[in-house]
């Protein structure tokens, strides 16, 4: 099952600017966590945010959590080629497991 | 940091024979872990819940004859794909909770580097 849509679905921009890349989610969750993917590989974790919590940095990232419109948005500003790779938010919803479900992603291409 | 390693890496396989993929914690013990399945482009969908000395729990729509799931210890967990046809080629994922986890929430997640299977 999956939580929810990801926006854009591909985003090609040249290397100094900002990538934005949303996510919306359906129920009621614990935390949002974004991910990173190059091509054919694992996951690297690279924040997250809490239900309580609206805004979030770290380094070159951005995230803003939006609970009344279910929805996230992760920032990175001024983007290296380094930063091509697939982006996912995830959520941990509320009960169980705690387990992660994953949007359907956003393929970033940043060109030197 | 946690770390969580599969085996192998890659695999392929003649169609209707089955392959065992391994997800092992290395350095905590995981009562948790989760296998999760992608095809090419596309996200990773969830497929089980694995639970050390239970059963583990299938999401909806996946075959749990056909995708057995093993959780012996608190390190290892195997999901073997019965009868593996072309269509199941992707790329193999699982994931192992941190009981230690962050700020009391428990929700930290380590990620293997994922199994390509391919089916011919």
């Amino acid at each position: 099952s999956q939580q929810g849509e990801e926006d854009p679905q591909a985003l090609s921009i040249q290397e100094g600017e900002n990538a934005t890349m949303n996510c919306s989610y359906k129920t009621s969750i614990n935390n949002l966590q974004w991910y990173r993917q190059n091509s054919g590989r694992g996951l690297v974790h690279l924040i997250l945010i809490r239900s309580n919590e609206r805004e979030k940095h770290s380094g070159r990232l951005r995230v803003t959590l939006d609970t009344s419109k279910k929805s996230s948005s992760l920032l990175i500003t001024a983007s290296r080629a380094a930063d091509t790779a697939s982006y996912f938010c995830a959520t941990v919803v509320s009960g169980g497991y705690n387990k992660l479900i994953f949007g359907a992603g956003t393929r970033l291409a940043v060109h030197p | 940091g946690a770390v969580v390693s599969q085996h192998p890496s890659w695999v392929i396989c003649k169609s209707g024979t089955s392959v065992k993929i391994e997800c092992r914690s290395l350095d905590f013990q995981a009562t948790t872990m989760f296998w999760y399945r992608q095809f090419p482009k596309q996200s990773l969908m969830l497929m089980a819940t694995s639970n050390e000395g239970s059963k583990a729990t299938y999401e909806q729509g996946v075959e749990k004859d056909k995708f057995l799931i093993n959780h012996a210890s608190l390190t290892l967990s195997t999901l073997t794909v019965t009868s593996a046809h072309p269509e199941d080629s992707s790329f193999d994922i699982c994931s192992a909770r941190d009981p230690g986890g962050l700020a009391g929430e428990r929700e930290t997640q380590y990620f293997g580097p994922g199994t390509r299977l391919l089916v011919l």
